[in-house]
């Protein structure tokens, strides 16, 4: 079956840097690549989504970028701000629309 | 309802009791999935119901879960025999049909086994 991993596991950032969260995939037949935000108690949400015939996407300051040669998949936030603060999932879409999510990013932002 | 629901919030029991999660997902989405997530962990796939195919049960971990989807609507995951391992968030979520891939989350049902 697929297997998504996720790096790093935490990432600490000053406002107004940028954050990149790397995920990489084993099924070369996975076909769709969402990001999904967990806020602390909340329930997580979808933010950006990228197939496998598109190779970036962009939604104001945050960005996917896919590499299907590599099977890896990046996501993107620049010029980050406190309400970024939260966990950040990827997931691979494999046959059978099965969704398999990464481990998490926890990400900080520090004001 | 306006999105996926489930019940209990939160459920303590006893190890070797037997529990049921309930979830409602939102009216007209015909997939429906089960995550699981450990404190500070990802979200483990449990199950995944399509309409009335038959369901994807290859995340779950053992034969005490099971899971049934009644009219293609709302859906019970069973955990029999509880153990202490088995505490976790219990995650719904449901989306329009198979290729539409935004999946709407529910809450959540917090599971605590003594």
């Amino acid at each position: 079956g697929e297997n998504v991993e996720q790096h790093p596991s935490t990432l600490s950032v000053q406002e107004g840097d940028s954050a990149v969260i790397k995920c990489t995939y084993s099924d070369s037949a996975s076909n769709y690549f969402p990001w999904y935000k967990q806020e602390l108690g909340k329930r997580p949400q979808l933010i950006i989504d990228i197939r496998s015939n598109v190779g970036e996407k962009k939604d104001q300051r945050i960005a996917v970028t896919l590499n299907k040669t590599a099977k890896h998949f990046s996501l993107h936030i620049t010029e980050t701000q406190p309400e970024d603060s939260a966990v950040y999932f990827c997931a691979a879409r494999a046959a059978g629309n099965k969704l398999t999510f990464g481990g998490g990013t926890r990400v900080l932002v520090k004001p | 309802g306006a999105g996926v629901s489930q019940s209990p919030s939160n459920k303590v029991t006893e190890k070797g009791k037997d529990v049921e999660l309930r979830c409602d997902p939102i009216s007209g989405h015909t997939a429906l999935y089960w995550y699981r997530q450990s404190l500070g962990q990802g979200l483990e796939f449990l199950i995944y119901f399509q309409g009335n195919s038959a369901p994807d049960k290859s995340g779950l971990p053992s034969d005490r879960f099971s899971a049934e989807r009644t009219g293609g609507s709302v859906s019970t995951l069973t955990i029999q025999r509880t153990q202490q391992e088995d505490s976790a968030v219990y995650l719904c979520a449901s989306s329009l049909r198979q290729g539409v891939e935004k999946l709407f989350f529910g809450s959540g049902t917090q599971l605590s086994v003594l």
